[in-house]
């Protein structure tokens, strides 16, 4: 089944301890994207990866990181996370960047105290 | 930065009426996706639109495109209770490789 898969899929942390989001596709997709999703703001992007090892930021990249080492992978860093970055994160892939449709995973949602 | 304006942000309907959801840019917008994202769960893609004034249909749904590639609609006709969820616009950053989502429209639809 294509998919996007996102681990772990709820987490509850505290400020500081660094943590790591997964997020793996099977569709051998080039473009993947992170977003965070916050009442009234909608979707914001947080980075964004065109190919394997090509990531740059999107409109709130800080006190974020990423890394595209495999096409299937591109998993969200949070060196030192602050209650400011409790929100929900969703993983999305297309075929390219040209490509209209952006398949999402089910979302993490990540609590900082 | 770049942005796109949606509204309204709530829109509660009885079952059987009508419920459109707008998105609006300062800028022209080479094209604009649409999506659903039903309670609890992703985004859904539904449709993407390219050309100036462009109309697509999908059953009960019918999305538009302004003529100035700067604005466009969603309208649900005859809303059943299946409609409800968080509708999004989406556009790609003009001359970058990022996309902007408007704030979204939750719709409540009462049975």
């Amino acid at each position: 089944e294509a998919q996007v898969t996102q681990n772990p899929r709820y987490l509850i942390t505290v400020t500081g301890k660094k943590l790591t989001v997964t997020c793996s596709q099977n569709m051998n997709h080039e473009y993947m994207s992170w977003y965070r999703q916050d009442p009234g703001l909608g979707l914001r992007q947080i980075y964004y990866s065109m190919n394997v090892e090509v990531t740059d930021k999107g409109d709130v990249p800080e006190g974020y990181k990423v890394s595209r080492k495999e096409k299937r992978n591109f998993p969200l860093i949070l060196e030192s996370p602050s209650p400011n970055q409790t929100s929900l994160y969703f993983c999305a892939s297309s075929l390219d960047w040209a490509a209209a449709e952006q398949y999402f995973g089910p979302g993490t949602r990540l609590t900082v105290t | 930065g770049q942005q796109v304006m949606q509204i309204p942000q709530y829109q509660h309907v009885q079952e059987g009426e009508d419920f459109t959801t707008y998105c609006n840019s300062s800028t022209t917008l080479s094209n604009i996706q649409w999506y659903k994202q039903r309670p609890g769960g992703h985004p859904v893609f539904l449709i993407q639109l390219v050309k100036s004034g462009e109309v697509k249909k999908q059953k009960r749904l019918t999305f538009q495109f302004g003529e100035a590639k700067k604005n466009s609609s969603l309208h649900i006709t005859a809303t059943q209770t299946t409609d409800v969820g968080t509708y999004f616009c989406a556009a790609d950053n003009t001359g970058g490789f990022k996309t902007i989502f408007g704030a979204g429209t939750r719709l409540f639809v009462k049975a």
